[in-house]
């Protein structure tokens, strides 16, 4: 089974720091990873996709990489702001259409 | 604006109650999926469906029921029969062969999630 590790659980930052989140993934037979923002009480929101062909892709100051040989990916938050504070999360999406998530990243960017 | 309505957003039962959870999509999405989150653990999977009148279970099905007749459609039951239901429920959802507005294939949307507290 997919096993998906987020490290580390918590994070504090100051305002205008760059930063990556890591994530990691146990079987390297993916078909996508997946990065995701939680807003407390609030359902997941899509950040980055990446397919398994791919090396990494960006928007805006998000820069997500995936290393399939070693089971890694990374998100990289440039210039972080305040409102960048939430929970982020990573998902591999396996053959089958099912989806293994990490525990996820709690980030608090301080002003 | 397309998305995934998940309702009621708070809801508390009694013990002995079923109570069923609303998910509602406009996305044109195949397969939508329920998951079960509760606190300092990742999204774990309850059921999946990938097209109308077929659903599968996932790694925690004890205790629910899905149905799926319509395909913008995947309504949760909670059952008595589940022994500790109080967590955070979430809906998603993904189209096959199609980029997603958002222009990428095989993208997984979330709804905002309902909450459930057993009294």
């Amino acid at each position: 089974k997919q096993e998906v590790t987020q490290i580390p659980a918590a994070l504090s930052v100051p305002e205008g720091e760059n930063l990556v989140l890591n994530c990691s993934f146990t079987d390297s037979a993916i078909y996508n990873l997946q990065w995701f923002r939680q807003d407390p009480g609030k359902g997941l929101t899509s950040l980055l996709l990446i397919q398994s062909s791919q090396r990494e892709q960006t928007s805006g100051r998000l820069n997500a990489s995936l290393d399939k040989s070693s089971g890694r990916s990374t998100l990289y938050i440039a210039a972080s702001q305040p409102g960048d504070s939430a929970t982020y999360l990573c998902a591999v999406r396996k053959t089958g259409n099912q989806f293994y998530f990490g525990t996820g990243t709690s980030l608090t960017v301080i002003p | 604006d397309g998305g995934i309505t998940q309702s009621p957003k708070y809801l508390f039962r009694k013990e002995g109650q079923n109570v069923t959870l609303s998910c509602e999509q406009n996305l044109n999405h195949d397969a939508m999926y329920w998951y079960r989150q509760d606190p300092g653990q990742g999204l774990r999977l309850i059921y999946y469906s990938q097209i109308v009148n077929d659903f599968q279970k996932g790694d925690i099905a004890e205790g629910y029921s899905v149905s799926r007749e319509k395909k913008e459609s995947f309504p949760l039951t909670v059952t008595s029969a589940q022994k500790n239901p109080t967590a955070f429920y979430l809906c998603a959802s993904m189209t096959f062969g199609q980029k997603s507005a958002s222009g990428r294939f095989g993208e997984l949307f979330f709804g905002e999630g309902s909450r459930l507290t057993v009294l």
